[in-house]
């Protein structure tokens, strides 16, 4: 059974860094890319960044771009979201998803998702 | 405002049909793979259409998927109270290099 387990997430202040991360299992993590979507409170859906299998490549949104690094460890199993000079707009629940890539993309499982709060 | 136009909200009685749409550009559904998402109240999202029109296992039929030029349709028969949830549309914007999802579509089984 895929299993995608996000931590890191809680309240910080404007222009602060927090780093999230997912822990992936039931699946061969190495084989796949992997991504994180973010949903504002009552909001929908924003994708933010994908990378990779191997982690070699990343693709960023606009909102991100500059400030969120996204990366993974294989050896762990565990992909992150790096993320610095935070705001307020960027509070939102973070999922992270295991992603299918190629002619095609879309996000096959989704983890429960980690809260940031960006507020002083 | 999303890139891929969907209706905020649609409703329909257990037992009937549903159809939600999906409006988007050439640079995105009109060149690329639709995908929809399911959330239900205070959970993740989950996949229920891929490729436009393949449902992953353990998707039941009563889903249905479609894609025609520029706009794609989410399609679900035999509604039950369970089905009342949020659904999102997804794809790749070729222009923008960035996945885009519509806003979301509220649905409302009475």
């Amino acid at each position: 059974e895929v299993q995608l387990l996000e931590s890191g997430g809680g309240l910080v202040q404007p222009g602060g860094s927090l780093r999230l991360s997912c822990a992936a299992s039931g699946f061969t993590f190495s084989n796949y890319a992997m991504s994180w979507v973010r949903q504002a409170p009552g909001k929908g859906l924003e994708w933010v960044s994908s990378i990779t299998d191997s982690g070699d490549s990343t693709f960023d949104s606009d909102s991100g771009k500059g400030r969120f690094t996204i990366s993974r460890d294989n050896s762990k199993n565990t992909l992150y979201l790096h993320m610095t000079s935070l705001r307020a707009e960027d509070t939102a629940v973070y999922f992270c998803a295991k992603t299918t890539v190629g002619a095609t993309e879309y996000f096959d499982y989704w983890g429960q998702g980690t809260l940031v709060t960006v507020s002083s | 405002q999303s890139v891929l136009t969907q209706p905020p909200s649609v409703s329909a009685a257990p037992g009937q049909k549903v159809t939600i749409s999906c409006s988007g550009s050439s640079s995105n559904i009109g060149n690329n793979y639709v995908s929809w998402y399911q959330q239900l109240p205070g959970t993740a999202p989950k996949l229920l259409i891929y490729d436009n029109y393949k449902r992953p296992s353990g998707i039941p039929d009563r889903f249905s998927g479609s894609k025609s030029a520029t706009s794609a349709t989410l399609d679900i028969t035999g509604l039950q109270t369970g089905d009342e949830a949020d659904y999102y549309c997804g794809t790749w914007d070729t222009r923008l290099s960035v996945v885009v999802f519509g806003g979301g579509t509220k649905l409302t089984v009475l």
